[in-house]
């Protein structure tokens, strides 16, 4: 059983509009939940970090933690043709902060 | 500039050549690691680095060395490669400064292809 999944999209939205990228973990002792962006051909960046349950916001991006429904969410408000990129979201686990458990990641497609 | 140097960034060989990837990173990190990335599977764990003399089996480690025999470089070692470890290989570094730091800077990346 895959620790993180991710529907692979493409997701398409229109320039202006909300994104929103979803990921789901089964280890219930995930600690620590990231989402990275990566260009095509690129090396992932650290795009947002949480730990805690609830909403994180920085800028256009919010992170979004439900740890009982084991699901963390990416949104991206006013989406732009450059956020068009692969999202990864990864995770580490309480017990070993040394592993770093990523998705097979999203494609999202920001249409002009 | 702080970065994670990897190289070379392409690489065609054959079955059962050894080779090497190197990777170097200038931020005085303690925990480096490596990553091989394959469509549909994402991002999967090779061998990290606590530190110096310090490593450990990631998820995939079958096919592969590594060593740490000095706090900036972390070189991948493939013995006898074989096709199915042709993949896009990142090396990736952060500090251990707190238990959640999470930000790992990666390298440029390294393109292998195994015939």
């Amino acid at each position: 059983q895959k620790e993180v999944e991710q529907n692979s999209g493409p997701l398409s939205v229109p320039e202006g509009a909300i994104a929103s990228l979803n990921c789901t973990y089964s280890d219930r002792v995930s600690q620590s939940f990231f989402w990275y962006r990566q260009y095509s051909g690129k090396s992932p960046e650290l795009i947002m970090s949480i730990y805690s349950n609830g909403d994180k916001e920085d800028g256009r991006f919010t992170a979004q933690l439900n740890k009982a429904s084991q699901y963390v969410s990416l949104l991206i408000r006013d989406s732009q043709p450059s956020d068009s990129a692969t999202y990864l979201c990864a995770v580490i686990l309480i017990y070993n902060f040394n592993k770093f458990y990523f998705g097979s990641g999203t494609k999202l497609n920001v249409k002009p | 500039e702080a970065q994670v140097t990897q190289n070379p960034r392409y690489l065609i060989t054959v079955t059962g050549k050894k080779l090497t990837v190197t990777c170097s990173q200038n931020m005085n990190h303690e925990y480096m690691s490596w990553y091989r990335q394959d469509p549909g599977l994402g991002l999967r764990q090779i061998y990290y680095s606590m530190n110096v003399e310090a490593t450990d089996k990631g998820d995939v480690p079958e096919g592969y060395k590594v060593s740490r025999k000095e706090k900036r470089n972390f070189p991948l070692i493939l013995e006898s490669p074989s096709p199915n470890q042709t993949s896009l290989y990142f090396c990736a570094s952060k500090t251990t400064g707190t238990g959640y730091t999470g930000e790992l800077f990666f390298g440029e990346g390294s393109r292998l292809t195994v015939l």
